[in-house]
C-alpha cells in the first residue's frame, strides 16, 4: 500500500501527558499537511511542510504543539502537556504541489485526553 | 461568518434520488475541492476544480467563480453514497485548504 499512513490510529492519554503522532506520506510527495478535526466539524489546518521546511503554521498551533519533518519524508506532530480540548482526530495529507493539487489523506489518529 | 459555508448540513434521501450539496466561499481561491469522509475518518478526494464542471461516474461538480459558489450533484443516489461530503478551498494566498463543516448525507434503500 503506497498511500498515506499514520500511527498510532488511536491514542488515549491522561491530561498533562505528552503524545507524538507519526505520518508517512506518499513517497514522491514533497508537501505534507497536518489538520485537526473535532466531532461534527470540518478539518482545520494546523501546519504544512514543503520537503523539510515548515512553511506555515496556524494560530491554532499553540506553543504546546510542535511538528517536524527532519528528512523531508515522514513527519511527527507532538503535543506537550495535553489538555482535554486537544481531543480530536489528527489528519495528515500529502500532495505534490499546493492547494491546486489533490491532497491524499491518511486514516487519521484519534486522540482522547482523559 | 465562516469562509466556506455548506448547505444543507444534513440531507436524507431515498435511493435513486438526485442530490445537490452546495458550497459558498468568501475568499479568493486557486482551486475548490470536494471530499468524501466515511465513518471512521478516512477522507477521499472526489474532485478538484477551478472552473466549469467535472464528472466522474454518478458525481458531478460545478463551480461559478464569479458567484463564489460550487455544487456537488449525485445522480441515482445509492445507500453506499451515505457519507459526509466536505467542500474545501485552496486560497490564492497560500497552500492551505480551508474546509466547510461538511454535509451528512444518508441515502435510505
Amino acid at each position: 500500500d503506497t498511500g498515506v499512513s499514520q500511527n498510532p490510529r488511536h491514542k488515549i492519554t491522561k491530561r498533562g501527558q505528552n503524545v507524538t503522532f507519526r505520518c508517512d506520506p506518499i513517497s514522491e510527495h514533497n508537501r505534507l499537511y497536518w489538520y485537526r478535526q473535532t466531532l461534527g466539524q470540518g478539518p482545520e489546518f494546523l501546519t504544512y511542510f514543503q520537503n523539510e521546511a515548515q512553511l506555515e503554521k496556524s494560530r491554532l498551533l499553540s506553543d504546546r504543539f510542535s511538528a517536524e519533518r527532519p528528512k523531508g519524508s515522514f513527519s511527527t506532530l507532538e503535543i506537550q502537556r495535553t489538555e482535554q480540548g486537544d481531543s480530536a482526530m489528527y489528519l495528515c495529507a500529502s500532495s505534490n504541489r499546493g492547494a491546486t493539487d489533490t491532497q491524499y489523506f491518511g486514516p487519521g489518529t484519534r486522540l482522547t485526553v482523559l | 461568518k465562516n469562509e466556506v459555508e455548506q448547505s444543507p448540513q444534513n440531507l436524507t434521501a431515498q435511493e435513486g434520488e438526485f442530490i445537490t450539496i452546495n458550497c459558498s466561499y468568501s475568499v479568493g481561491i486557486s482551486a475548490l475541492h470536494w471530499l468524501q469522509q466515511h465513518p471512521g475518518g478516512g477522507i477521499v478526494s472526489l474532485f478538484m476544480l477551478s472552473s466549469g464542471k467535472k464528472k466522474h461516474g454518478r458525481l458531478i461538480a460545478t463551480i461559478n467563480i464569479q458567484e463564489k459558489h460550487s455544487s456537488l450533484h449525485i445522480t441515482a443516489s445509492h445507500p453506499r453514497d451515505s457519507a459526509v461530503y466536505i467542500c474545501a478551498v485552496g486560497e490564492t494566498s497560500g497552500s492551505r485548504l480551508t474546509f466547510g463543516e461538511g454535509t451528512q448525507l444518508t441515502v435510505n434503500p
